[in-house]
């Protein structure tokens, strides 16, 4: 059960995009199509952004996409806006237990 | 409206129990599994356990496992954790969470867990 790599910190301009990688082993992420991401801001609970990779919970902007290519998941924010700068978290089903990402801090320029 | 409302955590010592207790309303209650995932304070996500929607089956992160126990009340619509053995790296807010797609799209709100002598 060891975590998911993550970079410690992404930034951008409003207006780019930018793209959070998060990678994992063949027991995880290039397993099981059950890749989710959540984005946390400050003292607040998370937020499920993407789900089984690449699917937007109802009411998420289309601006946040996910995808994967074997091990590697990716998160990529388009159009990048001052509300989404928070800390964001890949997840993965295991088999019968689930891995968290340590987390990256997403800054708006 | 889904509401997910944690309650229990608090200061405990190093060796000490705590149950933690999670309020569900505004769905069904009994068709989902649900979660504990828990964060240090100023650190990173990490999932502890979940339940199935009847409660016969039960899953624990590797360092809890013969401490933490999760179970459920679906007559109280209600979850529960409970700790033993409590250690310093215990120490997290621990959120309630409905799980669905293996993934979790309800949170609650998060209570505090202390483990300190």
């Amino acid at each position: 059960q060891s975590a998911l790599t993550q970079p410690a910190s992404v930034s951008g301009s409003p207006g780019q995009s930018i793209t959070i990688s998060c990678t994992g082993t063949s027991s995880d992420v290039g397993n099981y199509n059950l890749v989710s991401w959540f984005q946390q801001h400050p003292g607040k609970a998370p937020k499920a952004m993407i789900y089984e990779d690449s699917k937007r919970p109802s009411g998420i902007s289309n601006r946040y996409s996910g995808s994967k290519s074997g091990n590697t998941a990716s998160l990529t924010i388009s159009g990048l806006q001052a509300e989404d700068e928070a800390d964001y978290y890949c997840s993965s089903f295991a088999g019968s237990s689930y891995v968290f990402g340590g987390g990256t801090k997403v800054t708006v320029l | 409206e889904v509401q997910l409302v944690e309650s229990g955590g608090g200061l405990v010592h190093p060796g000490g129990s705590l149950r933690l207790s999670c309020a569900a309303s505004g769905f069904t209650f009994s068709s989902h599994w649900m979660a504990w995932v828990r964060q240090p304070p100023g650190e990173g996500l990490e999932w502890v356990a979940n339940i199935s929607p009847d409660g016969r089956d039960k899953y624990h992160v590797d360092s809890v496992k013969g401490r933490f126990t999760i179970s459920r009340d679906n007559a109280k619509n209600s979850l529960f954790l409970q700790m033993n053995s409590l250690r310093a790296e215990d120490t997290a807010f621990y959120y309630c969470a409905r799980s669905e797609s293996h993934s979790w799209f309800y949170w609650g709100q998060g209570t505090l867990v202390s483990v300190s002598s």
